[in-house]
């Protein structure tokens, strides 16, 4: 079975650094980019970037505007495993984050990050 | 960057009804586009990809139609399992993009 696992909730304070994650498995791993897609607390859903596992390099990882410098988003083929990355979280990144496969043919489970004082 | 929009963002609809959802894009993205049903507290369900292909073990009164910049999502007869919220991406640009969701509630 075709899986995203996705690394367990988080609670973090503002200024910390966080790196969540999505594991593939059932599938090859590096024939299929990774999306993240971000959904505030009752918002819509807001893709971030991605990432083609074939070449983990700069080149082949897209970032969408409103996230880019924000967030790093790579790759461990050794172990089917992409990550969401922040180095200082604010409280407005509190929200559910998804993984998804290609264009959606498969999602994670899904990891809440709760940023708070 | 290319813009999705998505209309209505709401709309009350009782079960059997025919309901459509539209997303426009801000430029050509030819047949670039999915549809995805998402229920609270579970991920996004992927129904329709390549604009009017229906995703395995969707049920078929979901359809998809459109290309170029007009899209649409049809419910031919809602069930009461439809009711949740629909979201159309786009996959033309190198960098995606949602339409903003619609809200389909029981009437």
């Amino acid at each position: 079975e075709v899986q995203l696992v996705q690394s367990g909730a988080e609670v973090k304070k503002p200024g910390e650094s966080l790196r969540i994650s999505c594991k593939g498995s059932g599938y090859d791993f590096t024939n299929y980019w990774i999306s993240w897609v971000r959904q505030m607390p009752g918002k819509g859903l807001e893709w971030m970037g991605r990432i083609d596992p074939s070449d983990p390099s700069d080149s082949y990882t897209n970032y969408s505007p409103s996230f880019e410098g924000h967030v790093t988003i790579s790759v461990d083929n050794s172990i089917n495993t992409a990550y969401l990355q922040w180095s200082s979280l604010k409280a407005s990144d509190t929200a559910m984050y998804y993984c998804a496969r290609r264009t959606g043919d498969v999602w994670g489970t899904g990891t809440m990050v709760t940023v708070s004082s | 960057d290319i813009q999705m929009t998505q209309s209505p963002s709401s709309l009350s609809a009782s079960v059997g009804d025919r309901v459509t959802i539209t997303c426009r894009a801000s430029q050509d993205i030819r047949r670039d586009l999915g549809w995805y049903q998402q229920k609270p507290g579970k991920a996004p369900k992927r129904l329709i990809y390549a604009a009017s292909s229906l995703q395995s073990g969707v049920p078929s009164r979901f359809s998809g139609s459109g290309s170029g910049t007009e899209f649409t999502l049809t419910i031919s007869s809602l069930q009461p399992e439809d009711f949740a919220t629909y979201y159309c991406l786009q996959h033309h640009s190198h960098l995606l993009s949602f339409g903003g969701g619609t809200k389909v509630e029981i009437k």
